[in-house]
């Protein structure tokens, strides 16, 4: 069975440029789950979705940061213009459903270099 | 503020001796703990969890062990093998509120295992 599908690996811009990273999750999968890992840390969520509804978008930076679901199953992360800070990785996680004692299965992820 | 911690940032151990991996964790809603392990450029690969209601959880070398009162939990890998050089995760979320399903990550440990 195909893990998660992430692309591009790895995007090198310049500043106030725009970006998307795209991922594919495990088939089946209703969960969808955008992390941010900065370098020495451990992943932080920026964005779930349940279908193609987003039910915890609290801790996206909404004023660069969009995501999309369209059709429940492939996802979309953007980020407009892009800034020094944002370079990091970000990786996407898929689970069967919302709920209790869920494991989340990771992609590569996407790193992001902001120059 | 950190929930999740892992305090050790780094750990090496000789080749079929046990290795020792330590976590502690602030909040009382957690009841679901899984550990991570992630090579370099790759994503988070899981490893094994726990629910709040055992203790102890097996899975071959690894071994997962939870202490509610101490808030603390570790992971045991016997014996050690020199492909278990990673960093290793520890990663909580809470069955309930607002923030189900979302995964709180420690910074990671980086084990090295040689021969």
């Amino acid at each position: 069975e195909a893990g998660v599908v992430q692309s591009p690996r790895y995007k090198i811009i310049e500043k106030k440029q725009p970006v998307a990273f795209w991922c594919n999750p495990i088939s089946g999968h209703n969960t969808l789950y955008w992390y941010l890992q900065n370098l020495g840390q451990g992943p932080e969520l920026l964005i779930r979705y349940e279908n193609e509804e987003a039910v915890d978008d609290s801790q996206l930076p909404k004023d660069r940061f969009s995501a999309e679901r369209l059709k429940g199953v492939d996802s979309t992360l953007k980020i407009q213009p892009a800034e020094l800070g944002d370079s990091a990785v970000y990786l996407c996680a898929s689970s069967l459903r919302q709920g209790v004692q869920e494991t989340q299965y990771f992609g590569p992820g996407t790193r992001l270099l902001v120059l | 503020d950190q929930q999740v911690k892992q305090n050790s940032p780094s750990l090496s151990v000789q080749e079929g001796r046990i290795s020792i991996l330590n976590c502690d964790y602030t909040n009382s809603m957690f009841d679901y703990f899984l550990w991570y392990k992630k090579y370099p450029a790759e994503g988070p690969t899981f490893l094994i969890s726990i629910s709040s209601i055992k203790d102890k959880n097996e899975d071959g070398r690894f071994t997962v062990f939870l202490n509610k009162s101490a808030k603390h939990l570790s992971l045991h890998i016997v014996p050690s093998q020199p492909g278990d050089s990673a960093v290793y995760f520890c990663a909580a979320s809470a069955g309930r509120g607002s923030t189900l399903g979302r995964l709180y990550f420690g910074r990671g440990t980086q084990l090295t295992v040689w021969p």
